[in-house]
């Protein structure tokens, strides 16, 4: 079974970068793969933030971005400001139709 | 306004069936393919199914764990997609979420409030 891996828990300082990973169980992820982020307040809706690697969502901040870096895909957040400290997913496209998500990273800004 | 609004979730008791709504507003929703996604309580988003626009077959696809319990389906007359399922379990507990399957993107880029499912004898 395909497991799709992010950081548990990460921290940053107010105007500091940070970046995130999504990983795979087994193998590297690739553009092939389609990567998409989503950022998730409690009791919200997710909301997206990048599509297809590193295309940014109408609307989503561009202190935002999306990479692969090495063998996993990733997302980078360039001054980070107070309201970005949520959950962030990763999903990647498995092909058939079959999506799966990270298990998702809790964001501290402090 | 390009909205999802999903209804139907409540108390169900173990072993029932549930039917929610997605219903879909400011589109053409036919055009589009929709993705149900779950969320226990406490815990991450879980893709559970996807259902093509009819364009493209209108079949549906689903995660191994819910395959054979849960059926996504579709009324493009009236914008809604649906999401049956049965012989509910308690860990079947948690909001669901429909979302628009964004064009030319696998990704998400629209998605409903949620609603809430809660499996309890």
């Amino acid at each position: 079974q395909t497991v799709v891996t992010q950081e548990p828990s990460f921290s940053v300082s107010p105007g500091g970068t940070v970046t995130l990973t999504c990983g795979l169980s087994s193998g590297s992820v690739s553009t092939n793969y389609y990567p998409s982020w989503y950022q998730q307040t409690p009791g919200q809706a997710p909301r997206t933030l990048i599509y297809s690697t590193n295309s940014r969502s109408s609307g989503a901040p561009d202190r935002f971005s999306g990479s692969i870096l090495g063998n996993k895909a990733a997302l980078t957040i360039t001054g980070a400001q107070a309201d970005d400290e949520s959950d962030f997913y990763c999903a990647l496209y498995m092909g058939s139709g079959i999506w799966v998500f990270g298990g998702g990273t809790k964001l501290t800004v402090l | 306004d390009v909205q999802l609004v999903e209804s139907g979730g409540g108390l169900v008791q173990p072993g029932r069936s549930l039917k929610i709504s997605c219903t879909a507003s400011g589109f053409t929703f036919g055009d589009y393919a929709v993705t149900w996604v779950r969320q226990a309580p406490g815990k991450g988003l879980e893709w559970i199914g996807f259902i093509r626009s009819k364009a493209y077959g209108g079949t549906a696809e689903y995660a191994a764990p819910v395959k054979g319990r849960f059926t996504i389906s579709r009324d493009d007359s009236k914008s809604v997609a649906y999401l049956q399922v049965d012989s509910l379990k308690t860990e079947d507990t948690g909001v669901y979420f429909c979302t628009r399957r964004a064009v030319a993107a696998w990704a998400f880029d629209i998605w409903g409030q949620g609603t809430m499912v809660t499996v309890s004898p």
